[in-house]
């Protein structure tokens, strides 16, 4: 069975510019969280999407964004991009909703590290 | 709201010394718990859950134990391994509406 995919696993961009992230879960799974990781910050939640719809949001401003297909894959945008969004973004794909099924397993991607220059 | 607290890292140890990590947690009700495991390079993977009061969770040496008396999840090894180098985040979940992950404590095992 076939993990997290993410892609692209590396990405560098211009202050200013925007950038779109892509998310496969694992076959059947239907719920797609992202998450951002920073030396700094720790792991901090960014959201979360079950049968295309965004069920749980974090504290990030509005240039986060991010939609889900019918097929679960998801896609995160950051627009006007700053240095300070360089970090690696984590995906994650679970059965269910995070947080709603007490044992619910996250299985995470390798994520994609991107760099704002 | 719900929170998560661990030691803060990093944690240097020699092989085949023993290992705790210590984690408390708050949150509403009795939420499942879990330890994730980040290798150099990787996503963050399942190392052990446990999902009620009491419940040992173990896998790979790694074990902790479900407190609900002391909200605590402490992981611990009896002999660590150079090749359990990685980061350790603490993460409950199901009590709020996402898993709160802790902060991490990064683990260097000398050999």
């Amino acid at each position: 069975k076939a993990g997290v995919t993410q892609t692209p696993r590396y990405l560098i961009k211009t202050r200013g510019q925007q950038v779109t992230l892509s998310c496969s879960p694992i076959s059947g799974h239907r719920s797609v969280s992202w998450y951002q990781q920073t030396p700094g910050q720790g792991l901090q939640f960014l959201f979360e999407y079950f049968s295309e719809t965004q069920r749980n949001k974090g504290n990030f401003p509005g240039r986060f964004s991010g939609r889900q297909f019918s097929n679960s894959r998801s896609e995160m945008n950051v627009s006007t991009l700053e240095l300070g969004d360089s970090a690696l973004y984590l995906c994650a794909s679970s059965l269910a909703v995070l947080g709603y099924s007490g044992d619910t397993e996250a299985f995470f991607g390798q994520g994609t590290r991107l760099t704002v220059v | 709201g719900d929170s998560v607290t661990q030691m803060e890292g990093p944690v240097t140890l020699s092989e085949e010394a023993f290992l705790t990590i210590n984690c408390t947690y708050t949150a509403t009700g009795y939420p499942s718990l879990f330890w994730y495991v980040q290798y150099p390079g990787e996503g963050l993977q399942l190392l052990l859950k446990a999902t009620k009061a009491d419940d040992k969770g173990s896998n790979k040496g790694f074990e902790a134990t479900y407190r609900k008396e002391t909200t605590s999840f402490h992981l611990e090894k009896g002999s660590v391994q150079v090749s359990d180098s990685a980061v350790y985040f603490c993460a409950p979940g199901g009590s709020a509406s996402k898993i709160i992950f802790g902060s991490g404590t990064r683990l260097s095992i000398r050999p």
